[in-house]
C-alpha cells in the first residue's frame, strides 16, 4: 500500500495568478501517477497520466510534472480562472499484483476567486 | 471520451436493508472495474476490484460478505451492501479501466448513501 500525500490541503489564489500543487509518493514499486480534477456532483476528470521519471505533460493551462526517483509530481495552473475551482487529486499505483489499484492523496482544493 | 455512470447518485435506507449501486460504462467496455469510498475528510480509498466473469478481490479491512460485488457483464458491475447500518454510510464511487487507454481509469459520479 502506497502512502500518497498532497499539499496544500487547500488554496485560494486571485483570478490570472499561477498556482501549484504537490503530490508525494514512495518511489519503490512506483508504476503511475494519475492527476484529476473533481468538480462537486461530477465524475473526477482525467488528466494526467505519467509513467516515467522526467515526464512532462500539458493540457491548455495546466501542466505537470513527475519525478520518481523522489517520489512527487507537481501539478501547475497558468493563469488561473474562476472555473478551474475544484479539487485536484492525484494517486499513484504500484506495480505487480497492485496494478491498477489506485491510492489517492486527500487532495488540494483550489478557488480562484474574480 | 470514456463515460462511466453510477446510479443511484443518493440513497437513503434503513439500517438493516440491503442498497445496490450500479456502476456503467457506457462507450466502452471495462473488464475491471473497481470501487471506492471515502468518509469525510478522508481520501478516496480502495474497496474491491472488479474482474468481468471472476470473483471480486477485496481489500484488507472490507467485508466481502457485506459488500457483494458483481461483475456479470463487461460494461456492468453492482455493489451491494447488504444489512446496512449507520457507520456504512459513505460516499461510494466506481472506476473502470478501458482496455485500450491503460493504465488510465474513467470514474463515474459517485453516490452518497445515508443509512438512518
Amino acid at each position: 500500500i502506497l502512502n500518497v500525500e498532497q499539499s496544500p490541503q487547500s488554496l485560494h489564489v486571485q483570478e490570472g495568478d499561477s498556482t501549484n500543487f504537490t503530490c508525494s509518493f514512495p518511489s519503490s514499486n512506483f508504476y503511475a501517477l494519475h492527476w484529476y480534477r473533481w468538480e462537486t456532483a461530477k465524475s473526477p476528470e482525467a488528466l494526467f497520466v505519467m509513467t516515467l521519471n522526467g515526464d512532462e505533460k500539458k493540457k491548455g493551462r495546466i501542466s505537470a510534472t513527475l519525478n520518481t526517483k523522489e517520489g512527487y509530481s507537481y501539478l501547475y495552473i497558468k493563469g488561473s480562472q474562476p472555473e478551474d475551482s475544484a479539487t485536484y487529486l492525484c494517486a499513484a499505483n504500484a506495480g505487480g499484483t497492485s496494478y491498477g489499484k489506485l491510492t489517492f492523496g486527500q487532495g488540494t482544493i483550489l478557488t480562484v476567486h474574480p | 471520451g470514456a463515460v462511466v455512470s453510477q446510479h443511484p447518485s443518493w440513497v437513503i435506507c434503513k439500517s438493516g436493508t440491503s442498497v445496490k449501486i450500479e456502476c456503467r460504462s457506457l462507450d466502452f467496455q471495462a473488464t475491471t472495474m473497481f470501487w471506492y469510498r471515502q468518509f469525510p475528510k478522508q481520501s478516496l480509498m480502495l474497496m474491491a476490484t472488479s474482474n468481468e466473469g471472476s470473483k471480486a478481490t477485496y481489500e484488507q479491512g472490507v467485508e466481502k460478505d457485506k459488500f457483494l460485488i458483481n461483475h456479470a457483464s463487461l460494461t456492468l458491475s453492482t455493489l451491494t451492501v447488504t444489512s446496512a447500518h449507520p457507520e456504512d454510510s459513505s460516499f461510494y464511487i466506481c472506476s473502470a479501466v478501458a482496455p485500450r487507454s491503460r493504465p488510465e481509469q474513467y470514474f463515474g459520479p459517485g453516490t452518497r448513501l445515508t443509512v438512518t
